[in-house]
């Protein structure tokens, strides 16, 4: 019974190169979320997405950052041309169904991204 | 803006005592709260939550206290123990939405 999985773990990108985060949620999730941690901070939720959706996306940035969940595959978090101030590390979560109650968004081990 | 606030970074306590774990909001409009506990190299792992129409709730060793006029709440945790020691992530929720605002942080060591 496979959690969140997320890959790669590390990823190094030069400035100006796409990055591609995976994640697969848990057998039988619908609901993911990504969340991005700069370093000595907090999560911050970036989007919500259910699959082929895009639910809520009011923490992604404004340029250069897209996410989806499509019918068949993982979810895909794409951050084009990137910055040093993308380094981070980035969460995914699933969970079965809409809503915070009795309803455990459960977390994957993070992609952690360093832009040299 | 930090909604959700954890104004100590770190905290040690001794193995066997009580661990307390403080929390500050600024939004009224949080309505429920969670605690997760995050080891290095892994992600969040939710511990306990409170709907604000509580004001306490206890899961073995955890109890979750909140005080909704101070805009206030805290993790208890007792009798600590080493696997305890981790990074302790407060956070919040509005009106039966999806996404958890976190906190920063509280660093928790256990001492033997």
């Amino acid at each position: 019974n496979a959690g969140v999985m997320q890959n790669p773990r590390h990823l190094v990108r030069r400035r100006g190169q796409e990055a591609r985060l995976r994640c697969s949620p848990m057998k039988g999730h619908s609901h993911v979320y990504w969340y991005r941690q700069l370093p000595e901070e907090g999560l911050k939720f970036m989007v919500y997405l259910q699959k082929e959706n895009i639910i809520d996306e009011s923490g992604m940035p404004k340029e250069r950052f897209s996410a989806e969940f499509p019918k068949e595959g993982p979810s895909i978090l794409r951050i084009q041309q990137v910055v040093r101030g993308d380094s981070a590390a980035y969460f995914c979560a699933s969970s079965l169904r809409q809503g915070l109650r009795d309803n455990e968004q459960f977390f994957g081990p993070g992609t952690r991204l360093t832009v040299l | 803006d930090q909604q959700v606030k954890q104004n100590s970074p770190s905290l040690s306590v001794q193995e066997g005592r009580i661990s307390i774990l403080n929390c500050d909001y600024t939004n009224s409009m949080f309505d429920y709260f969670l605690w997760y506990k995050k080891y290095p190299a892994e992600g969040p792992t939710f511990l306990i939550s409170i709907s604000s129409i509580k004001d306490k709730n206890e899961d073995g060793r955890f109890t979750v206290f909140l005080n909704k006029s101070a805009k206030h709440l805290s993790l208890h945790i007792v009798p600590s123990q080493p696997g305890d020691s981790a990074v302790y992530f407060c956070a919040a929720s509005e009106n039966r939405d999806d996404k958890i605002i976190f906190g920063k942080g509280t660093r928790l060591h256990i001492l033997p």
